[in-house]
């Protein structure tokens, strides 16, 4: 079974742009939840969807959304890009009933300049 | 804010046991103790979790103690491969609580 693919891997924007990240879950898998981590903060929960709906937020900006869609693959988007973007994003990706056990891709390295 | 407590580092030599502690006073009793660990440049990878008996599998043992208050994460043999940052979390089974990371523990075999 294939596990969760995240794309790209690495990506470099500039500052004032948006960016769009991807998720693929598990097959199989309806949640799909999202993650920021840097060096300064850690591992931060930014946003979950399930069956293509937002059912739970971290505490970020607006400028930080999300979507999922009929099939469970997941976008993020970060629009304004500031500096501070700059980070691992991780996506994991759950079935319903698992006990909350969640499966992580490898990420996506956003670096912002 | 993560409701537990690990040592930032430990180190293990190679072929022996790990032993990682984690401190979570204030467990609820529907809260469930998950550990996870994160390899250089990786995701986090799920390595075991439970409730208040000790638990088993391919990777590692849990040791949950009585009044739950603290647990230990037991890698038997560990190898240089088992080198990673060690995360323990205190979450309930079921809902829709996001998984909330502390510092973790990082640790490191040595040869």
């Amino acid at each position: 079974k294939a596990g969760v693919t995240q794309t790209p891997r690495y990506l470099i924007k500039t500052r004032g742009q948006q960016v769009t990240l991807s998720c693929s879950p598990i097959s199989g898998h309806r949640s799909v939840s999202w993650y920021q981590q840097t060096p300064g903060q850690g591992l931060q929960f930014l946003f979950e969807y399930f069956s293509e709906t937002q059912r739970n937020k971290g505490n970020f900006p607006g400028r930080f959304s999300g979507r999922q869609f009929s099939n469970s693959r997941s976008e993020m988007n970060v629009s304004t890009l500031e500096l501070g973007d700059s980070a691992l994003y991780l996506c994991a990706s759950s079935p319903a009933l698992a006990k909350n056990i969640q499966y992580f891709g490898a990420g996506t390295r956003l670096s912002v300049l | 804010d993560a409701k537990t407590t690990q040592p930032p580092s430990m180190d293990c030599a190679e072929g022996r046991a790990a032993n990682l502690p984690c401190n979570h006073s204030t467990i609820s009793g529907n809260e469930y103790v998950y550990w996870y660990r994160q390899i250089h440049s990786q995701g986090p990878q799920y390595i075991i979790h439970g409730l208040k008996n000790n638990e088993t599998n391919e990777m590692a043992s849990l040791i949950i103690t009585e009044d739950r208050k603290s647990s230990t994460l037991i890698l038997p043999h560990a190898t240089l491969r088992d080198t990673a940052v060690y995360y323990c979390i205190v979450r309930p089974v079921s809902g829709n609580t996001p998984l909330v990371f502390g510092k973790g523990t990082r640790l490191s075999v040595i040869a």
